[in-house]
């Protein structure tokens, strides 16, 4: 089946650096999503991309949706406290089921 | 409500029990999901609804998982003779429609701790 590489697993950081974090798929998608998770919540939308190339910003966070559509990029930029938690890449294809990355945690010494 | 509601929020049940979890969608989301979350791991695909059907429901990890939709709104997943590598967290999400350009809205999930 559909697999999602998602990669580091784990970032330890000072506050204020930046983070960079990636996804590879074997298959191609036609849309690419990152999810947040903060302990004992559901995973909240943080960026989807509609279009292979798409560079998209949100605030602090920017994320891009591979020119192959096999892969996708988030970075945080000055990372912040409140950044703590779990990022998930996903990807969808048409009307088949998210498919997620395994997530990277976040870990932010001030 | 705004948002995704799954009750309960946590249950602790003996091995060979049956549990149901629900799962209120965003009122108008016509597309609901289910995802289990072990300890740790990534999210893994249960099932889906479109409406009151479902389309895939390929992620059912035995028969003794299995999940209904009543009125395109309200969806139920039942664990029957609960096992204890059932424990995880079960996440319900929607979305307006199923496929592209309609991403997931998750709900914070039932804590499922069989003992």
């Amino acid at each position: 089946g559909q697999q999602l590489n998602q990669s580091p697993q784990s970032m330890f950081i000072q506050e204020g650096e930046d983070v960079s974090m990636n996804c590879t798929s074997s298959s191609i998608f036609n849309t690419w999503l990152w999810y947040k998770q903060d302990p004992g919540e559901g995973p909240v939308l943080l960026i989807a991309l509609y279009k292979a190339g798409e560079l998209t910003s949100n605030g602090r966070l920017t994320a891009q949706f591979g020119i192959t559509r096999k892969d996708s990029f988030l970075n945080i930029s000055a990372s912040i406290p409140s950044d703590v938690g779990i990022y998930f890449c996903a990807g969808q294809l048409g009307a088949q089921k998210l498919v997620f990355g395994q997530g990277t945690r976040l870990t932010i010494n001030p | 409500g705004a948002g995704v509601s799954q009750s309960p929020s946590n249950k602790v049940t003996e091995k060979g029990k049956d549990v149901e979890l629900r799962c209120d969608p965003i009122s108008g989301h016509t597309a609901l999901y289910w995802y289990r979350q072990s300890l740790g791991q990534g999210l893994e695909f249960l099932i889906y609804f479109q409406g009151n059907s479902a389309p895939d429901k390929s992620g059912l990890p035995s028969d003794r998982f299995s999940a209904e939709r009543t009125g395109g709104s309200v969806s139920t997943l039942t664990i029957q003779r609960t096992q204890q590598e059932d424990s995880a967290v079960y996440l319900c999400a929607s979305s307006l429609r199923s496929g592209d350009n309609s991403p997931l809205h998750f709900g914070n999930g039932t804590r499922l701790t069989v003992t």
